[in-house]
């Protein structure tokens, strides 16, 4: 079955950046798009941004334009989110999830699955 | 940005009974609605897409309505696992979420 597990906790300081990664597995690799969503201690669900495995394209959230990344390696099946010039307010559980496409021109489509989150905190 | 706004904030609900939770789209999403349940420590589940179409394995209590902007998830007789924050998501121009409804024991 379709699975996605991530790296593990992370614990960073103010300033610092963090990669976090999400390995797939139980399906072809390039056939799904991976979004990375965010949820801080005790709040809601945030977007930040989607890759296409297959040509490694992306598009993120306004937000965090300039300040996040993500790549991915085929031969492993593995993608990445990479969050740079860390604050105390990006401390969050972090959330890989796939839709099984982008976007049409009447719509996008849902998340299913999602990996099991990584704890990054932001803490001098 | 489309704004997703769920109600109420808190369900307190006993169990057997149902439980019926509502979303609200700034502007028309069509049917392009998603429902998710989270427990705690745990990654969201997809529950509803297409606004009322159960995702794989979803018991049938669960059932979703609407559409434009108003949205409705019921959970005809609740279960003990069903206790959970629900998070609406629109997906008809990218991807936003509701701020999510708890369900608690009553």
């Amino acid at each position: 079955q379709v699975q996605l597990v991530q790296s593990g906790a992370e614990v960073k300081k103010p300033g610092a950046s963090v990669k976090v990664s999400c390995k797939a597995s139980g399906y072809t690799f390039t056939s799904y798009y991976m979004h990375w969503v965010r949820q801080a201690p005790g709040q809601g669900l945030e977007w930040m941004g989607i890759i296409n495995p297959s040509g490694g394209s992306t598009s993120y959230a306004q937000k965090l334009q300039g300040r996040v990344t993500m790549t991915r390696d085929t031969s492993t099946s593995t993608v990445y989110m990479e969050l740079s010039s860390l604050r105390s307010e990006d401390t969050a559980v972090y959330y890989c999830a796939i839709s099984h496409n982008y976007c049409s021109s009447t719509s996008c489509y849902p998340f299913d699955p999602w990996g099991q989150g990584t704890l990054v905190t932001v803490s001098s | 940005e489309i704004v997703m706004t769920q109600s109420p904030a808190t369900l307190s609900v006993s169990p057997g009974e149902r439980a019926t939770l509502s979303c609200r789209a700034s502007q028309s999403v069509s049917s392009n609605l998603a429902w998710y349940q989270q427990k705690p420590g745990q990654a969201p589940r997809l529950l509803i897409y297409g606004a009322s179409t159960r995702a794989t394995g979803i018991p049938a209590r669960f059932s979703g309505s609407g559409s434009g902007t108003e949205f409705t998830l019921t959970i005809s007789s609740l279960q003990s696992e069903d206790f959970a924050v629900y998070y609406c998501q629109q997906y008809n121009n990218w991807w936003t979420f509701g701020q999510g409804t708890k369900v608690e024991i009553k």
